[in-house]
């Protein structure tokens, strides 16, 4: 079976920096994704990581670590509009993705 | 950016009745369609591939003969709820991959929000 794991919430002020981890239990797992939903809006891809490390996109960087089974999403220099649910998605071989339960981050001023 | 849209954006409906919601590739053909639903507060939940020129194939537990997928051309795909009940409420999302068919980059459409009465 497969399953995913992430805080269901975080919250952070503006300018702070926020990490949100997501750990994984699948077979034949080939990447792990990132997206971004606003509410009532419809997911926004972030970011994919196939190999361990860092990528950083702007304000947004993404780290996997298949040995761990983990993966995490940062966002720096947070605003008011990162207000949203983030959701990983974990890709694997002969079948389609499956996204996380997902981590809705408040961001106070 | 590739851009899918969606059609209608909110729809309700009676309990019994039938609901098509369409998913169109606006910039690109997409051999490969998902359609997902998703409850308040929740994930998304795939409910099925749509393969163009062939049947889609339905994730465990979905019944296909409720949702009917259709994907007739490169560009459009479409979802029937059929007989529709208040518990299908929910919001209807389908997404396409990225060219090249990297299932790890896909683009949704905005969704549509079914309620039924």
């Amino acid at each position: 079976g497969q399953s995913l794991e992430q805080p269901s919430e975080v919250t952070a002020v503006e300018g702070a920096i926020v990490q949100i981890n997501c750990t994984y239990q699948t077979s034949g797992f080939y990447g792990l994704s990132w997206y971004q939903q606003h509410d009532g809006g419809a997911p926004t891809f972030l970011s994919y990581n196939a190999l361990d490390g860092l990528e950083e996109t702007g304000r947004f960087s993404s780290f996997l670590s298949r040995s761990d089974s983990y993966g995490y999403l940062l966002l720096q220099e947070l605003q008011m509009k990162d207000s949203a649910s983030y959701f990983c998605a974990v890709g694997h071989y002969g079948q389609n993705f499956v996204f996380g339960p997902g981590t809705r981050l408040s961001v106070l001023p | 950016g590739a851009v899918v849209s969606q059609h209608p954006s909110r729809v309700i409906c009676k309990s019994g009745t039938s609901v098509k919601i369409e998913c169109r590739s606006l910039d690109f053909q997409a051999t490969t369609m998902f359609w997902y639903r998703q409850f308040p507060k929740q994930s998304l939940m795939l409910m099925a591939t749509s393969n163009e020129g062939s049947k889609a194939t339905y994730e465990q537990g979905v019944e296909k003969d409720k949702f009917l997928i259709n994907h007739a051309s490169l560009t459009l795909s479409t979802l029937t709820v059929t007989s529709a009940h208040p518990e299908d409420s929910s919001f209807y999302i389908c997404s396409a991959p990225a060219r090249g068919g990297a299932y790890n980059e896909q683009f949704f459409g905005p969704g549509t929000r079914l309620t039924v009465l």
